[in-house]
């Protein structure tokens, strides 16, 4: 199956920095989705970006589906930002990567 | 519902007892998946629903594992003589499409924690 890799796996941020987090892919993207989960454990869905840009307020994202990767960009940091990221890939199941813990510091 | 519903949200089993979660996806979504997350990892895929029909359930761990969507609505897992490694964080997740390679969008549910004493 597919196998999803995500950089970096820790990331420590002052409030206002910006960032950018990673996902490379083995094979083909398709359902490709970045979540964001919360302290209490659930995934809160960012973007469904199988390719091309999508920008939601701070945060934006970018697949190029044909070199196999995804990027979410975030602007000006906030605390509430912090967290895991998962991004996840493929057919008729998601598989995701072991995600970005993001810290933001105030 | 307006999102996907799990329950119980905590559960607390000793080694062999038998264990039943639920999920309760966005009405009207075809397709329903479970996903297993242990400490520190991304979700693992267990199974996949389309309606009623199991279609993939590749990625149960074991034959104690079983899942059902009887109805193509509300789906359970049970974990039959649960052991300790079986201690995680069980997620569902529905989306509105149905079928492979793309099933668009999934939604997540907040999980149900299982903790095996």
């Amino acid at each position: 199956g597919i196998q999803v890799e995500q950089s970096p796996p820790d990331l420590i941020l002052q409030e206002g920095a910006n960032s950018t987090l990673r996902c490379n892919f083995s094979d083909s993207v398709n359902n490709l989705q970045w979540f964001h989960q919360n302290p209490w454990g659930q995934l809160i869905n960012l973007f469904y970006i199988p390719s091309g840009t999508k920008q939601n307020g701070r945060l934006s994202a970018t697949t190029v589906a044909t070199e196999r990767y995804s990027l979410l960009y975030i602007s000006s940091s906030q605390t509430t930002d912090s967290g895991v990221y998962f991004c996840g890939s493929s057919g008729s199941r998601l598989t995701f990567g072991e995600g970005t813990q993001l810290t933001v510091n105030p | 519902g307006a999102g996907v519903s799990q329950s119980p949200r905590y559960k607390v089993a000793k080694r062999g007892q038998d264990v039943a979660l639920r999920c309760d996806p966005i009405s009207g979504h075809v397709s329903l998946f479970w996903y297993q997350q242990a400490l520190g990892q991304g979700p693992e895929f267990l199974t996949y629903f389309q309606n009623e029909a199991q279609l993939d359930k590749s990625g149960l761990p074991s034959d104690r594992f079983f899942a059902e969507r009887p109805e193509g609505s509300v789906s359970t897992l049970k974990i039959q003589r649960t052991q300790q490694e079986d201690s995680a964080v069980y997620l569902c997740a529905s989306s509105l499409r149905g079928g492979a390679p793309n099933t668009g969008e999934l939604f997540f549910g907040e999980g149900s924690r299982l903790t095996v004493l």
